[in-house]
């Protein structure tokens, strides 16, 4: 199935680095979610984007709706060890109901 | 806890087995959805629920899939016959009305359940 080009893949960095992941797609996207994943747990939604061009934050998390729409980054500064797990970004577009397409994740590990 | 939950966590099948999954949503909640998630990948949508209603059933990927939601709030996800590329997990997600107006309808994603299909 059809699914948001997501990277990196996999991050490894150290206690206090930023760290940035995009997403990007070939179909426009009304609305750009990104989601946090712990093992064993379902995705939590950690920012949701309604505009293009939008720049919102959520604490140490930063986000922005690109211009074409079609796609998307997170930014995470100041990284601590609880912000290990899999990041998912999700488009909201072509339906009335909430119809969610994900991309393949970014693990991010965080050494202290 | 008032999230949504999930049973059974862990479910082993031999390949050719029927399995049965259940989703109970967040009490109130309108819409229901399944995605079945791969090792390794992103969750995928499978199906839509508005109440009892199934309104999109397009990511189920075979007729060996069924989902039902007979009351409007409980969901089971049954697979019959089940093979190993049917291995994965299975997450439910229910949010208080569907659809999109003007702000997302934030869906709340249960813990689901690992299928591992021998």
């Amino acid at each position: 199935g059809q699914q948001l080009n997501q990277s990196p893949q996999s991050m490894f960095i150290q206690e206090g680095e930023d760290v940035s992941m995009n997403c990007t797609s070939s179909s426009i996207f009304n609305t750009w979610l990104w989601y946090k994943q712990d093992p064993g747990e379902g995705p939590v939604l950690l920012i949701a984007l309604y505009k293009a061009g939008e720049l919102t934050s959520n604490g140490r998390l930063t986000a922005q709706f690109g211009i074409t729409r079609k796609d998307s980054f997170l930014n995470i500064s100041a990284s601590i060890p609880s912000d290990v797990g899999i990041y998912f970004c999700a488009g909201l577009g072509g339906t009335s109901y909430g119809k969610l397409t994900f991309g393949q994740g970014t693990i991010l590990t965080v050494h202290p | 806890g008032a999230g949504v939950s999930q049973s059974p966590r862990y479910k082993v099948a031999k390949r050719g087995q029927d399995v049965a999954l259940r989703c109970d949503p967040i009490s109130g909640h309108v819409s229901l959805f399944w995605y079945q998630q791969a090792l390794g990948q992103g969750p995928e949508f499978l199906t839509y629920f508005q109440n009892e209603a199934q309104l999109d059933k397009s990511g189920l990927p075979s007729d060996r899939f069924f989902a039902e939601r007979p009351e409007g709030s409980v969901s089971t996800l049954k697979i019959q016959r089940t093979q190993q590329e049917d291995s994965a997990v299975y997450l439910c997600a229910s949010s208080l009305e569907g659809g999109w107006y003007g702000s997302y309808n934030e869906q709340f994603f249960g813990p689901g359940t690992r299928l591992t299909v021998l």
